[in-house]
């Protein structure tokens, strides 16, 4: 089975840019969780989603970060404008946490895309 | 006070010895607790998940739980130098309201297994 897709897994980008981030959860999860990991601050929560709907997104940084889940199979992070301080790896996670059957809050993470603003 | 603590390490054993993480949370309504290992450049592969008190075993991993004393562990016997990574607990926070999906992690423990 394939897991969490993102794309693309490199971007270099220049300040002031537009950037957008890509995820394909795994099928049949209904939750979605994009996370931002540095050296500084670890690995950050920025919003999830349950079904499609943003649930918390207290931990996004500021307006210039933007998120949605158009369906069950598609979420973007979208960046704008970029910044240098936003350079960082990206990490979208799905899990089956409403299903039935499903264990607490399993995440599953995909490959993540590293994110470089000059 | 953070939620989730972890020594950063690093955590240098020796190969076939056992090595012991430890985490500790601050939130005593969580419910569920997770490591994750990562390796450099990679993302977290989530290894163990555990949900009572007591000992969970898988493999040569055994996840510890104490609500309690708000303290969950991992052990790794027979260490490897495959098992060079990074570490990282997570807790849910609990059910109810945003939290219920939502996973806290610690900063990560690096390990290294020497031959």
């Amino acid at each position: 089975d394939a897991g969490v897709i993102q794309s693309p897994r490199h971007e270099v980008t220049e300040m002031g840019q537009e950037v957008t981030l890509r995820c394909k959860p795994i099928s049949g999860h209904d939750y979605l969780f994009w996370y931002r990991q540095t050296m500084m601050r670890g690995l950050e929560l920025l919003i999830y989603f349950n079904n499609n709907v943003p649930i918390d997104d207290s931990g996004m940084p500021e307006d210039r970060f933007s998120a949605k889940m158009p369906n069950a199979s598609f979420s973007t992070l979208k960046i704008q404008p970029s910044e240098p301080r936003d350079s960082a790896v990206y990490f979208c996670a799905s899990s089956a946490l409403g299903s039935s059957g499903s264990r607490y809050n399993e995440q599953f993470f995909g490959p993540g895309t590293r994110l470089t603003v000059l | 006070q953070k939620e989730v603590e972890q020594n950063s390490g690093p955590l240098s054993v020796p190969e076939g010895a056992i090595a012991s993480l430890n985490c500790t949370y601050s939130d005593r309504g969580s419910q569920s607790f997770f490591w994750y290992r990562q390796y450099s450049g990679k993302s977290p592969e989530l290894i163990m998940s555990i949900y009572s008190n007591g000992d969970k075993e898988d493999g040569r991993f055994t996840a510890q739980l104490n609500k309690a004393s708000q303290y969950v562990s991992l052990l790794i016997r027979d260490s490897q130098p495959s098992d060079s990574a990074t570490y990282l607990c997570a807790v849910n926070p609990g059910a109810g309201g945003t939290s219920y999906g939502k996973l806290t992690f610690g900063q990560g423990t690096i390990l290294t297994v020497h031959p």
